[in-house]
């Protein structure tokens, strides 16, 4: 079956512009996660949501960030007013339950370029 | 200091060679221990699962050490497609986020 999809791949945005980054989860994958990833390092945790209900924003690093799912399946990561320390890879992920044992699955990432 | 450390590397290491990655979490309340590969410019995907009595697939080995809060990768005769860079990842009971390590980076040459 189709996995996590993520769009657009690739983003360049000049300074102070804003972005929309849509992630499309596993059907029926209730939880989906996003991580933000700079380069040489590992993903770092954003945002999660179970169903439409955002649980833990306590990774968002400003809140010029803002994510939301409001039926529970795509989901849309904002950014607004773009700093060149926004550059990175953008990671959604989602995962069939909440529960930790439960395998998360990646999608392939949005590249975002804040020029 | 980071929740989760793992050395970087590179681990430049010959096919055939065994390499072995260490990692180390901060956090005691740790419930779960995952391993994840990530190939150049892709996204994670989740290689093995570490359980406190070990466990092996194939040529890999995981461990997990609670005392020391240590968790280990044993790789056996490496292959050239087992170049990646490998996180070292966990998760704290009720919370559904991963913490990742930074990653170890594998090069294997012919």
């Amino acid at each position: 079956g189709a996995g996590v999809s993520q769009s657009p791949r690739y983003k360049v945005a000049k300074r102070g512009q804003d972005v929309a980054l849509r992630c499309d989860p596993i059907s029926g994958h209730v939880s989906l996660f996003w991580y933000q990833q700079a380069l040489g390092q590992g993903p770092e945790f954003l945002t999660y949501f179970q169903n439409e209900a955002q649980l833990d924003k306590s990774g968002l690093p400003s809140d010029r960030f803002f994510a939301e799912r409001p039926e529970g399946s795509v989901s849309t990561l904002k950014i607004q007013r773009t700093q060149q320390e926004d550059s990175a890879v953008y990671l959604c992920a989602s995962s069939l339950r909440v529960d930790s044992f439960y395998e998360q699955y990646f999608g392939p990432g949005t590249r975002l370029t804040v020029t | 200091r980071k929740e989760v450390e793992q050395d970087p590397g590179p681990f430049n290491v010959p096919e055939g060679a065994t390499v072995a990655f260490n990692c180390t979490y901060s956090n005691s309340a740790s419930q779960s221990f995952f391993w994840y590969r990530q190939d150049c410019r892709k996204e994670p995907k989740l290689l093995m699962s570490v359980y406190s009595s070990g466990n092996e697939d194939g040529r890999f080995t995981a461990q997990l050490n609670r005392a020391s809060q240590y968790i280990s990768l044993l790789i056996r005769d490496s292959k050239l497609s087992d170049s990646a860079t490998y996180l070292c990842v966990v998760n704290i009971p009720g919370l559904g986020k991963l913490i990742f390590g930074t990653g170890t980076r594998l090069q294997v040459f012919p």
